[in-house]
């Protein structure tokens, strides 16, 4: 069974510092992931995607890693702020194509962070 | 202003009573999703459609059932069938890509349905 397993459940920090969540997954063949940010209350937007010969990709101060090898990503937060204050989730592909045309994905359940002044 | 859109963003409603979701987006995307979140869990697959008239039950369709009329318009109803209809629900879409591969999904703002 597919799975992705992030960590921390749940951070807080204080603004201006750093900080990294981790993700691991199960699913394979892999194709590709995405990390995603999610204000309460609201829907996920894109931070990143990596596929498979990846190893990283910056957006801004967010910085994703992978390392397909140990199926493994990270999501580092640079010099944080107070709008960073969300939920981070990461959703992995597989490779295969189901019958009827679904690339079933997986979600991990996300890292709630907590940005304080 | 393009995207996708949920309406309405609160919705509350009594038991055994059928409420209807909508979801619009303006993308030009050939896919919509629409997907339930509960606290603790990850997102999880309610239904989905690739084309206008066809679509396929994800992993928790039971006490669902959408439509697809038009490309741009993707409506859940939640039926009384719903066991524990009560969670936010997020509609997406994305494109279709070579051999079927999922686009990046663009997800709307959710609506929050109350069931009492």
């Amino acid at each position: 069974k597919n799975q992705v397993e992030q960590s921390p459940q749940s951070l807080i920090i204080l603004e201006g510092k750093n900080c990294t969540l981790q993700c691991n997954y199960t699913v394979s063949p892999f194709s590709n992931l995405r990390w995603y940010k999610q204000d309460t209350g609201r829907g996920p937007v894109s931070l990143t995607i990596m596929t498979f010969s990846e190893n990283t990709k910056s957006n801004g101060r967010y910085t994703a890693t992978l390392d397909a090898d140990t199926k493994q990503s990270s999501l580092h937060i640079t010099a944080s702020q107070l709008s960073d204050s969300a939920s981070y989730i990461c959703v992995v592909s597989p490779k295969e194509i189901y019958s009827g045309g679904y690339q079933k994905v997986t979600f991990g359940i996300g890292t709630k962070l907590q940005v304080i002044p | 202003d393009g995207g996708i859109t949920q309406s309405p963003k609160y919705l509350f409603r009594k038991e055994g009573q059928n409420v209807t979701l909508s979801c619009e987006q303006n993308l030009n995307h050939d896919a919509m999703y629409w997907y339930r979140q509960d606290p603790g869990q990850g997102l999880r697959l309610i239904y989905y459609s690739q084309i206008v008239n066809d679509f396929q039950k994800g992993d928790i369709a039971e006490g669902y059932s959408v439509s697809r009329e038009k490309k741009e318009s993707f409506p859940l109803t939640v039926t009384s069938a719903q066991k524990n209809p009560t969670a936010f629900y997020l509609c997406a879409s994305s494109i279709v890509g070579l051999a079927g591969t999922m686009g990046e999904q663009y997800f709307g703002p959710g609506t929050r349905l109350t069931v009492t």
